[in-house]
């Protein structure tokens, strides 16, 4: 079965930082990659997927993640955070075929500071 | 703007009632998740529906859980009796799947405390 490792539970910036969270899974097949976030109070929202194709993806609010597929990961950037964007992001793996769950990590809770 | 919707979105009831949450998937995707979250284990799959049949509930306590989808509009999570350890948020996703392709919507979720 497939899992997802967050480093971090917990990130703190202040507003302008640059944010990259990581996620690490282990699934030896093709797999689809998703970054969630969810804002205090509200349901997760897509951010950005990688299917195939290029593997930097660009989503939305000025996120992007790059798929390294030799180092099993997929981790979340943004160059410049705002306080806007405090929330919790989960990454999730989903196998390429045959199987359409999804499987998350454990969450990293961003606090940004004014 | 198409969205899952879900009901009642707060539940507060005693241990060993009965609980039927209900969600009502976007028009027109075939595939219907059920997920639980909770501050200790995270977001844990229960079950899910592709086309209305069941393809998986491994992630589901068999005694007390059951989930349906009676139509193509409606699925249905139901705990019978309910316990304090099934207090969580639980969410349902509804995607287009075909082949490969793989996209989740989640609904606002429905706060279940179990007293």
């Amino acid at each position: 079965a497939q899992s997802v490792s967050q480093h971090n539970h917990h990130v703190i910036l202040s507003e302008a930082a640059s944010l990259e969270l990581g996620c690490n899974y282990s699934y030896g097949g093709t797999v689809n990659l998703f970054w969630y976030v969810q804002y205090p109070g509200q349901h997760l929202q897509l951010l950005l997927k990688y299917f195939s194709g290029d593997p930097l993806v660009k989503g939305i609010k000025g996120f992007e993640a790059e798929f390294i597929k030799s180092k099993f990961s997929f981790n979340l950037r943004k160059p410049s955070v705002q306080w806007s964007d405090t929330a919790e992001y989960f990454c999730a793996v989903s196998p390429g075929a045959g199987s359409y769950q999804l499987t998350f990590g454990k969450g990293t809770k961003l606090s940004v500071i004014p | 703007d198409a969205r899952v919707t879900q009901t009642p979105r707060d539940k507060v009831t005693e241990m060993g009632q009965e609980v039927t949450m209900r969600c009502q998937p976007i028009l027109g995707h075939n595939t219907v998740f059920w997920y639980r979250q909770t501050m200790m284990q995270g977001l844990e799959l229960l079950a899910y529906f592709r086309n209305r049949a069941p393809l998986d509930d491994s992630g589901m306590p068999k005694d007390r859980f059951s989930a349906e989808m009676p139509d193509a509009t409606l699925a249905t999570l139901k705990i019978q009796p309910s316990e304090p350890r099934d207090s969580a948020v639980y969410f349902c996703a509804s995607g287009l799947t075909t082949g490969s392709y793989n996209e989740q919507f989640f609904g606002p979720g429905t706060r279940l405390t179990v007293l």
